[in-house]
């Protein structure tokens, strides 16, 4: 099986603007996770989908968002980005089928590397 | 919410050495697992043991969920073991939120 995708993998913007990320999970995986890493706050978790709702969120602001489509296809938004918002975005797939052995295990992308100047 | 905390946070070793890391948690997990992230910030499955002894190769995993611990082995360390090993806990009650510690910087010499 394909591995779980991360597009685009470098992105340069500036302050104000906002940003789309894009991540394709294992084929069958349904549920898709976020998380930011950066050296100062180290990885966080920013929120789930499974089956195109948002089933738990971290204690980010309103200005990251994501949704989920139907294929299980994820994206992420940031809008009004801020030079703290600089950081290695991963996404990550689970199964999340309980019939599955390690139905919880997670398989992460190789992450958007987001710069704002 | 959990908190992990990870040990030692740096760790130098000399190549063939082996070594211990260890993941403690606050609260009770359905979910563990070790990743050893590379150079370039892939983060890679080591094992997922929400309790158990697991070994793959060089490297092996022990989880006791009832202390709220666990340990990663490394035995006869190579230069391609450096890197930030992670461990991450979660549970999955309605939703899914995974908390990771932070992280074991090793270094393996030649």
């Amino acid at each position: 099986k394909a591995g779980v995708t991360q597009t685009p993998r470098y992105l340069i913007k500036t302050r104000g603007q906002q940003v789309t990320l894009s991540c394709s999970p294992i084929s069958g995986h349904r549920s898709v996770s976020w998380y930011q890493q950066t050296p100062g706050q180290g990885l966080q978790f920013l929120f789930e989908y499974f089956s195109e709702t948002q089933r738990n969120k971290g204690n980010f602001p309103g200005r990251f968002s994501g949704r989920q489509f139907s294929n299980s296809r994820s994206e992420m938004n940031v809008s009004t980005l801020e030079l703290g918002d600089s950081a290695l975005y991963l996404c990550a797939s689970s199964p999340r089928e309980r019939t599955s052995g390690g139905y919880n295990e997670q398989f992460f992308g190789p992450g958007t590397r987001l710069t704002v100047l | 919410g959990i908190q992990v905390e990870q040990s030692p946070p740096d760790l130098i070793l000399q190549e063939g050495a082996n070594s211990t890391l260890r993941c403690n948690f606050s609260d009770s997990v359905n979910n563990l697992q070790w990743f050893h992230q590379n150079p370039w910030g892939q983060l890679i499955n080591l094992f997922y043991i929400p309790s158990g002894t697991k070994q793959n190769g060089r490297l092996s995993a022990t989880t006791v969920a009832t202390e709220r611990y666990s340990l990663l082995y490394i035995s006869s360390s190579q230069t391609t073991d450096s890197g930030v090993y992670f461990c991450a806990v979660g549970r999955s009650t309605g939703g899914f939120k995974t908390i990771f510690g932070a992280g074991t910087r090793l270094f393996v010499k030649a």
